[in-house]
């Protein structure tokens, strides 16, 4: 069990629709973050959010759209997609900002959504 | 960043330690150590992770170097569930908690 949700745990869409992925933290933490793993690669960054406010954009094309409504909320809206864009996406908060040098708090991820573009 | 350097690949008796070593020559003096690992369809999960001290806690051991430019993780009794790849990640003061995953260290604990 990990303390970050994320539904839905799958997803199936086609090039044309339009989904959303949500995750969900109360730990009071204030940073959340998007990541992207392929199959049997390691996981990419694409978004960092602090306290609520977008910080770090990876070059994420703009078919994937974030969204932090509150604190312990974090979407992913998903549009006009490609079948590359096939993969797991990860969601994970942290107790400090991006901005904390200092900090040495881990982040803790959620299970991800598994998402297949048809 | 601070790259590291993992083995691809590791076999552990059941009930044995695994020690899986990570090579980060490069790491800055602010820069942190840290240990996950990814059992297959999980996000990652902490480990643990480490400054300059060697660190504990109760799923495993972290031990660094004195001039820091290594460490080992060390699973002390290494059961089947331990079985995933583990990621050893120095992460990069500049952008704060901005993990740069490598392409980790895949344990398999063997019964």
């Amino acid at each position: 069990d990990t303390e970050v949700t994320q539904t839905p745990k799958h997803l199936v869409m086609g090039m044309t629709n339009k989904k959303s992925l949500k995750c969900e933290q109360h730990m009071g933490h204030r940073a959340m973050y998007w990541y992207k793993q392929k199959a049997k690669k390691p996981p990419e960054l694409m978004f960092v959010y602090s306290y609520e406010k977008l910080s770090i954009n990876e070059s994420v094309p703009s078919r994937f759209s974030p969204e932090c409504p509150n604190s312990s909320l974090l979407n992913l809206h998903l549009h006009a997609l490609q079948p590359e864009d096939s993969a797991l996406y990860l969601c994970a908060s942290s107790q400090r900002s991006p901005s904390s040098v200092s900090s040495g708090q881990p982040q803790h991820f959620g299970d991800g959504t598994r998402l297949s573009i048809l | 960043d601070a790259k590291t350097t993992q083995p691809t690949s590791m076999d552990c008796a059941e009930g044995r330690a695994a020690n899986l070593p990570c090579n980060h020559s490069t790491i800055s003096g602010n820069e942190y150590v840290y240990w996950y690992r990814q059992i297959h369809s999980q996000g990652p999960q902490y480990i643990i992770h480490g400054l300059k001290n060697n660190e504990t806690n109760e799923m495993a051991s972290l031990i660094i170097t004195e001039d820091r430019k290594s460490s080992t993780l060390i699973l002390p009794h290494a059961t089947l569930r331990d079985t995933a790849v583990y990621y050893c990640i120095v992460r990069v003061a500049l952008y704060g908690q901005n993990f740069v995953f490598g392409p980790g260290t895949r344990l398999s604990v063997l019964p």
